[in-house]
């Protein structure tokens, strides 16, 4: 169970829109819609902002939102806010029950 | 309000074993699958091990397959994982999650963590 690839780092000025890519393969990505997001900041747990590669559970705003082509699956921020600085991690079913995260990737607002 | 509570994370040596738990409230705990995740030092998240609501059905990464445990006590409302033959690399905080009840990986609750150092 190799980690999906994400970027070290993604940076913009604050009311740009950012895009992270979460790189698989044809036995995670590419064979399930069933990729997650997760937005973790220093010191907390993560928490759930995309599921089911394309959902926003209740409450999250509508600047996020995740798609997916082939084994690559993408996270979309738009209209980046100082508070959305933190580490953003992709997960994806890898099926025979098993899931596996990203390498994580670390927006900064400029 | 839904709450995870983990507990029992402290310094071990390797080959020894360990048990962290899990309490829940504000949900109905015996409906819930739930998951463990680590996280090592300044590292990124591994999914360790699931486990459905009655406890009928687990399942575990790779790494952990055979030394670790999952288990669930549903009248304390409370999850289990039990880790033995740990090594270095199984160090790292220890968070519990809620599954939505979606597809995938939908952990919608997590704990505050609990640390698990493996060293001599």
């Amino acid at each position: 169970q190799s980690a999906l690839t994400q970027p070290a780092s993604v940076s913009a000025s604050p009311g740009q829109t950012i895009t992270i890519s979460c790189t698989g393969s044809s036995s995670d990505v590419g064979n399930y819609n069933l990729v997650s997001w997760y937005q973790q900041h220093p010191g907390k747990a993560p928490k759930l902002i995309i599921y089911e590669t394309t959902k926003r559970p209740s409450g999250i705003s509508d600047r996020f939102s995740g798609s997916k082509s082939g084994n690559t699956a993408s996270l979309t921020v738009s209209g980046l806010q100082a508070d959305d600085e933190a580490e953003y991690y992709c997960c994806s079913y890898a099926g025979n029950d098993l899931y596996v995260f990203g390498t994580g990737t670390k927006v900064t607002a400029l | 309000e839904v709450q995870l509570v983990e507990s029992g994370g402290g310094l071990v040596q390797p080959g020894g074993s360990l048990r962290v738990s899990c309490a829940a409230s504000g949900f109905t705990f015996s409906s819930s699958w739930m998951h463990w995740v680590r996280q090592s030092p300044g590292k990124g998240l591994v999914w360790v091990s699931r486990i459905n609501g009655d406890g009928s059905a687990t399942a575990y990464a790779d790494s952990v397959k055979g030394r670790f445990t999952v288990s669930r006590d549903n009248a304390k409302n409370t999850l289990y994982l039990q880790m033995n033959s740990l090594r270095d690399e199984d160090s790292g905080v220890y968070y519990c999650g809620r599954d939505s009840g979606a597809a995938g990986l939908p952990l919608d609750y997590w704990g505050q963590g609990t640390l698990v150092t493996v060293s001599s």
